[in-house]
């Protein structure tokens, strides 16, 4: 299996902009989660689903993030309009469900907006 | 109470040298706690995890040391060599709920 699969890698926009990140989990896994990280406030859960289905979205920032999951092999999130102070690293990851608690986290988006 | 928290923000260890990094919790309904191994420019990877039916864990030389009564947890790496230098974050989840709170994490630098 290629793993959890993000596009794209690095990202530039300016403010103002929409920003669109993408995410492929892991064939099978019915779980996806969706992280920001940054050095001052760390490894951050924006939002997770369970079988496309939201579950938790307490950690988004505000009404100008968005997440999707319309179907078990794609999710994006999207920020719109986008700033300064988004700029950060975000994860998606997977979960198989069941018995297994293991996260596989894919290598992230770079979102950098001047 | 939710909430993990792991010290130090970051640790220098010579070649050789033991690595401690110590996380503690609140809420007693944790039942799963893992650690994440993140290098620069990758995601985080589990490392080892353990449950709380046992006090210690080892997979070769990482050996997690957990303590029910103080709610507490600890990673040790033994003979830490400078491929071992990463961030490491512990988290804690309760089984079922799938969500994993996430401690701030710990940049690890081992000098050659």
């Amino acid at each position: 299996d290629a793993g959890v699969i993000q596009s794209p890698r690095h990202e530039v926009t300016e403010m103002g902009q929409e920003v669109t990140l993408r995410c492929k989990p892991i064939s099978g896994h019915n779980s996806l989660f969706w992280y920001r990280q940054t050095m001052m406030r760390g490894l951050e859960l924006l939002i997770y689903f369970n079988n496309n289905v939201p579950i938790d979205d307490s950690g988004m920032p505000e009404d100008r993030f968005s997440a999707k999951m319309p179907n078990a092999s794609f999710s994006t999130l999207k920020i719109q309009p986008s700033e300064p102070r988004d700029s950060a690293v975000y994860f998606c990851a997977s979960l198989q469900g069941g018995s297994y608690n293991e996260q596989f986290f894919g290598p992230g988006t770079r979102l950098t907006v001047l | 109470q939710q909430q993990v928290k792991q010290s130090p923000q970051s640790l220098i260890v010579q070649k050789g040298g033991i690595s401690i990094i110590n996380c503690a919790y609140e809420n007693t309904a944790f039942d799963y706690f893992p650690w994440y191994q993140q290098f620069p420019g990758k995601g985080p990877a589990l490392l080892i995890a353990i449950r709380p039916d046992v006090s210690e864990k080892k997979e070769g030389r990482f050996t997690i040391s957990f303590n029910k009564s103080a709610k507490q947890f600890s990673l040790h790496i033994m003979d830490s060599q400078p491929g071992d230098s990463a961030t490491y974050f512990c988290a804690a989840s309760i089984t079922g709920a799938q969500k994993l709170v996430f401690g701030q994490g710990t940049r690890l630098t081992i000098n050659p």
